[in-house]
């Protein structure tokens, strides 16, 4: 079976321009997550759904940043306007249903900012 | 920040050597799950435990849930080239919807 898949798996842009990350979970799983991963602070919560509700964003680190999930196989991540700081790897991970905290982690996207 | 301290940082060993990690907190977690990742891989789920006092394994790998509900430890046994990564605790509180927190992970490397 497929695990997650995220897209692209590297993406170089410049500060200000806008940067879409984009994630399909695995299918039948009804949660989704979103994590930034730095150096500096590890592995961060941004954002997660349920049935493709969004139900706590309170990772989200500013206004810069979106989450959408329009239906149970996609969701993106949106940076405008990207920043140096927004460089890191960002994971989707998704849970099957009765197993929610058993997250299962795509291979992440590689954002580099300049 | 981090809630979970995860020790050691880094841990360089030889080949055929056991190893042992542990993550405390001085919250109370429900469930603690170990994750590893490769070098450009995402995290990959090891070992879930759910109860106080818990201890399972999964091949060379054991992982006890302590009795106190704020740690928990991870031991590899006749460690292989290919246990080099990065081991992540992760945490889940009561009344914290899905939401896992991470330790800032552990980097094993083996000597051949």
């Amino acid at each position: 079976d497929a695990g997650v898949i995220q897209s692209p798996r590297h993406e170089v842009t410049e500060m200000g321009q806008e940067v879409t990350l984009r994630c399909k979970p695995i299918s039948g799983h009804d949660y989704l997550f979103w994590y930034r991963q730095t150096m500096m602070r590890g592995l961060e919560l941004l954002i997660y759904f349920n049935n493709n509700v969004p139900i706590d964003d309170s990772g989200m680190p500013e206004d810069r940043f979106s989450a959408k999930m329009p239906n149970a196989s996609f969701s993106t991540l949106k940076i405008q306007p990207s920043e140096p700081r927004d460089s890191a790897v960002y994971f989707c991970a998704s849970t099957p249903p009765g197993a929610a905290n058993e997250q299962f982690f795509g291979p992440g996207t590689r954002l580099t900012v300049l | 920040g981090q809630q979970l301290n995860q020790s050691p940082q880094s841990m360089f060993i030889q080949e055929g050597e056991d190893v042992s990690m542990n993550c405390t907190s001085s919250s109370i977690f429900n469930t603690w799950l170990w994750y590893k990742q490769d070098p450009g891989e995402g995290p990959v789920l090891l070992i879930a435990l759910y109860k106080a006092g818990e201890l399972t394994s999964n091949g060379r790998l054991t992982a006890q849930f302590g009795i106190t509900r704020k740690d928990s430890f991870l031991n590899i046994s006749a460690s292989i080239p290919s246990d080099v990564g990065i081991y992540f605790c992760a945490g889940q509180k009561r009344n914290a919807g899905n939401m896992l927190t991470f330790g800032g992970g552990t980097r094993l490397m083996v000597k051949p």
